[in-house]
């Protein structure tokens, strides 16, 4: 089975800070993405990653930005972490001939005071 | 604005008894409709999907029932179980990229 790491469970960090969340898979798929998951809201896609150093926005890519120079890691990014910005983060991942089945991470739940 | 609209918030159903969440979709650009099963301090799973050529789709005891006219698709559980009580969330996939779509998701509790 596909496995997806996420480094952190838990994160605490200061407004303004730079956050960096790892993510690593273990079956050399193609695609990764990272989405957000608030009540009510859902998950909700900030980024995603076709290859390695290819990028493309999600719906929310407002304040992250993210990082692809290995094929299995995809790191997000908070440029300055703001309390908005609280929340669950999702890394998940996906092979080919897999169309639907993307393989998610545990996630890290950042909180920004 | 939500592209996967998804409802209840949150449902609770006895043992032995049917769970149905519903979903409704307008972007005729999805081609395949995943759903999704979360529990808690874990990230979703991929529990069944369906593309939107069939109109039905069952295994074991979860079934997605799909109206593509109505743009409408929903999950059942039959003979629901106190392990079913997870977060579920419906999604939907661009034909165009790899990218997915989720609702905003229902939180299931199956009381013994």
């Amino acid at each position: 089975d596909v496995k997806v790491t996420q480094s952190s469970r838990y994160l605490v960090k200061r407004t303004g800070e730079k956050v960096f969340l790892e993510c690593v898979q273990d079956m050399d798929h193609e695609n990764m993405f990272w989405y957000r998951q608030d009540p009510g809201l859902g998950l909700r896609l900030i980024y995603f990653s076709y290859d390695v150093k290819m990028k493309e926005k999600g719906d929310i890519p407002e304040g992250y930005s993210v990082s692809r120079e290995k094929k299995e890691r995809f790191s997000l990014i908070l440029e300055s972490a703001s309390t908005n910005q609280t929340s669950m983060y999702l890394c998940a991942s996906r092979g080919p001939g897999t169309n639907y089945g993307y393989t998610f991470g545990s996630g890290t739940r950042l909180t920004v005071v | 604005q939500q592209q996967v609209k998804q409802s209840p918030q949150s449902l609770i159903v006895q043992k032995g008894g049917i769970s149905i969440i519903n979903c409704a979709y307008e972007n005729t650009a999805f081609d395949y409709f995943p759903w999704y099963q979360q529990f808690p301090g874990k990230g979703p799973a991929l529990l069944i999907a369906i593309r939107p050529d069939v109109s039905e789709k069952k295994e074991g005891r979860f079934t997605i029932s799909f109206n593509k006219s109505a743009k409408q698709f929903s999950l059942h559980i039959m003979d629901s179980q106190p392990g079913d009580s997870a977060t579920y969330f419906c999604a939907a996939r661009y034909s165009s990229a790899s990218k997915i779509i989720f609702g905003s998701g229902t939180r299931l509790s199956i009381r013994p």
